[in-house]
């Protein structure tokens, strides 16, 4: 069974482009996940999907962020405009649970966005 | 607010037990996970924990949970040097599957 996987695994941009990070779920997985990694600091969740519905998007920093799972299969996450603060580890991870009990999310391996 | 936090970094001879420690400051956190990443790769789920137990022991790995000082700890056993990566511990709570996550203890296992 195929992992969670992640487009591009690098990405290197300048202040005030835009970038699009994919993320392909476990097949079958409902649940998708954006966290990110900043400066080596403490990994911070960004916003849940339930199949193609937000369930929380609290994480979010602000509106240049965008995240979209159409169809409920693979997510992207846009930025734009890109910031220099935005550099980090972003990475994905799904999940099958559909009620109650403990959620194990599989990690994707991340995807390193640099913002000159 | 929720707050994760351990050690940055923890240095052991192989063959050595580990001991990554770890404090929160939710109390309603129900369950609480232990991470690891190792370079270039993703985040490896390696055990969790339910709040209402204090201990749970998986092979080399052993979970402690002081739920009254909110301490949780991962012990390694005989340490080796595929063990070298970043753990991170995680939490989340009822309502919020979201994980809220400690900012890693890289461990080094020398020969």
């Amino acid at each position: 069974e195929a992992g969670v996987t992640q487009f591009p695994s690098h990405s290197v941009i300048e202040k005030g482009q835009t970038v699009t990070l994919r993320c392909d779920p476990i097949s079958g997985h409902d649940n998708l996940y954006w966290y990110r990694r900043v400066m080596g600091k403490e990994i911070k969740f960004l916003l849940h999907f339930v199949k193609e519905s937000k369930q929380d998007e609290s994480g979010m920093p602000n509106n240049r962020f965008l995240a979209e799972r159409t169809g409920g299969t693979y997510s992207t996450l846009k930025v734009q405009p890109a910031e220099l603060e935005d550099s980090g580890v972003y990475f994905c991870a799904s999940s099958p649970l559909k009620g109650g009990g403990t959620d194990t999310q599989y990690f994707g391996p991340g995807t390193r966005l640099t913002v000159l | 607010g929720e707050d994760v936090e351990q050690s940055l970094f923890l240095s052991v001879r192989e063959g050595d037990s580990s001991v990554i420690n770890c404090t929160y400051t939710d109390s309603s956190s129900t369950y609480l996970y232990w991470y690891k990443q190792e370079p270039g790769a993703g985040l490896q789920l390696l055990t969790y924990i339910f709040s209402n137990m204090d201990m749970k022991q998986d092979q080399r790995l052993t979970v402690l949970l002081n739920k009254k000082d909110k301490h949780l700890s991962l012990r390694i056993a005989d340490t080796q040097t595929g063990d070298s990566a970043i753990y991170f511990c995680a939490e989340t709570h009822t309502g919020r599957r979201a994980l809220t996550f400690g900012s890693g203890t890289r461990l080094q296992v020398q020969p």
